[in-house]
């Protein structure tokens, strides 16, 4: 079975400062990974996905992350926060069993941002 | 393009009652999952539906049990309620069953209390 560790339930950054947010994952074949956003008392939005290819990825808002396969991760980063971007982050890795596909989230990353 | 829409926003039960969530899957497609979250954790998967059938599902009881349409929306069902069964309850669509790189569009979801 897959699975994803996402280390630290909570992050606080200044606004404008480097946000690192980090996922390991476990995975016997090559991972298909994502992270996802959730704001306050809405769903999950996709920031970005690996599958194959190119091991740094961009996303929406800023984001990005890149694929080491040597460490097993799949680290968030933005290169300068913004009070916006105070949420719960997810990352998931994507399990295909016989005949369907279901993701495996992490625990989540609490990300706070002050002024 | 209509994204991933459910209903209701927010429900109140009581143990031993029964519940009916509802979602109307993203235009085209053809897969539906369904996800709990509870306080504090990231998403678990519950189920799967690809043209009106269930193909997978996650470690959750048989009282929880579900329904896909012919026009692809979806209903999550939950007999005798727990005290534990509080969480929020979202629901995604994606085109095709297969494929872990499939993106997996997220809907507000449906905030369910058991009292």
């Amino acid at each position: 079975a897959q699975s994803v560790t996402q280390l630290g339930s909570h992050v606080s950054v200044s606004e404008g400062a480097l946000v690192l947010l980090r996922c390991n994952y476990s995975s016997s074949v090559p991972p298909y990974l994502f992270w996802y956003v959730q704001y306050p008392n809405q769903g999950l939005q996709l920031l970005l996905k690996y599958t194959t290819g190119a091991t740094l990825v961009k996303g929406i808002n800023g984001f990005e992350a890149e694929f080491k396969k040597s460490e097993t991760s799949f680290h968030l980063t933005k290169p300068s926060a913004h009070m916006s971007d105070a949420a719960e982050y997810f990352c998931a890795v994507s399990e295909t069993n016989t005949g369907f596909q279901k993701l495996v989230f992490g625990t989540g990353t609490r990300l706070l941002v002050s002024p | 393009e209509t994204g991933v829409t459910q209903s209701p926003t927010h429900l109140i039960k009581t143990r031993g009652q029964q519940v009916t969530l509802r979602c109307s899957s993203q235009s085209g497609h053809n897969t539906v999952s369904w996800y709990q979250q509870a306080l504090g954790q990231g998403p678990q998967f519950i189920f799967q539906y690809y043209r009106e059938e269930e193909n997978g599902r996650g470690n959750f009881p048989p009282r929880f049990s579900g329904l896909q349409f012919p026009n692809y929306s979806s209903e999550l069902n939950v007999n005798a309620l727990e005290l534990d069964d509080s969480a929020l309850y979202l629901c995604a669509s994606s085109l095709d069953t297969s494929g872990r790189a499939r993106e997996q569009f997220f809907g507000p979801g449906t905030r369910l209390t058991v009292l």
